[in-house]
């Protein structure tokens, strides 16, 4: 079935710096959306792209759905933004997530 | 973010109980979807409607499980007999639209089957 392989599944980045989070897909997908999960476990919503890129603050997302594969950038790494993020693929129905990356800023 | 609410956010029930929780969508979001996360970060699609009707369940839910989103009435998804491996934090996501729109999710409740 359709599967989404989230990578990596931990990240540990010391403040000021960034990396990057993948998400491939096995198949074809209308859009993808990024989450990040709070301290009080709500999913918040960072992203949601049918196609190209989006930028918000620190944070730029890409989606190539003929590629079929997502990005999730981090720039200039705070405390804050430790948590779990996840991607979430969709072809149309329903959702099909990631498992997960745990993000840890360290000092 | 997100305005969707979901209650209670835990439940406790034993094993052979049943299990109900609610979630009421975003004013304006005729989609609403369930899904269950377990302990490994596992997401598992269950059931979505469009207004009071169900669009799409899996097996699991049509056997187990009985929803529905009444007009002017919270969704709710309740568990006919509960099973230890039904615990889990089952969220709520509202949409726009079907067809890939975006979704909102609501804070989970998390079930503890004893």
């Amino acid at each position: 079935g359709d599967q989404v392989e989230q990578s990596p599944s931990a990240l540990s980045l010391h403040e000021g710096t960034g990396s990057a989070l993948r998400c491939n897909f096995t198949t074809t997908m209308r859009a993808v959306q990024w989450f990040r999960k709070n301290s009080r476990g709500s999913l918040i919503n960072l992203f949601y792209l049918a196609s190209g890129t989006k930028e918000n603050g620190r944070l730029k997302s890409a989606f190539d759905s003929k590629e079929r594969y997502s990005t999730l950038h981090i720039r200039d790494a705070q405390l804050e933004d430790s948590g779990t993020y996840f991607c979430a693929s969709n072809s149309g129905t329903y959702q099909r997530f990631g498992t997960g990356t745990k993000l840890q800023v360290v000092p | 973010n997100s305005k969707v609410i979901q209650t209670p956010r835990y439940l406790v029930k034993g094993q052979g109980q049943k299990a109900k929780m609610r979630c009421i969508p975003e004013k304006g979001h005729p989609v609403v979807f369930w899904y269950q996360q377990n302990k490994n970060n596992e997401f598992k699609f269950l059931i979505n409607f469009q207004n009071q009707e169900v669009l799409q369940q899996i097996d699991m839910t049509e056997k187990r499980f009985s929803a529905e989103c009444p007009s002017n009435s919270p969704c709710s998804l309740e568990i006919q007999s509960s099973e230890a491996g039904d615990s889990a934090l089952y969220l709520c996501a509202s949409s726009p639209g079907q067809g890939g729109a975006e979704q909102f999710f609501g804070p989970g409740t998390r079930l503890t089957v004893l």
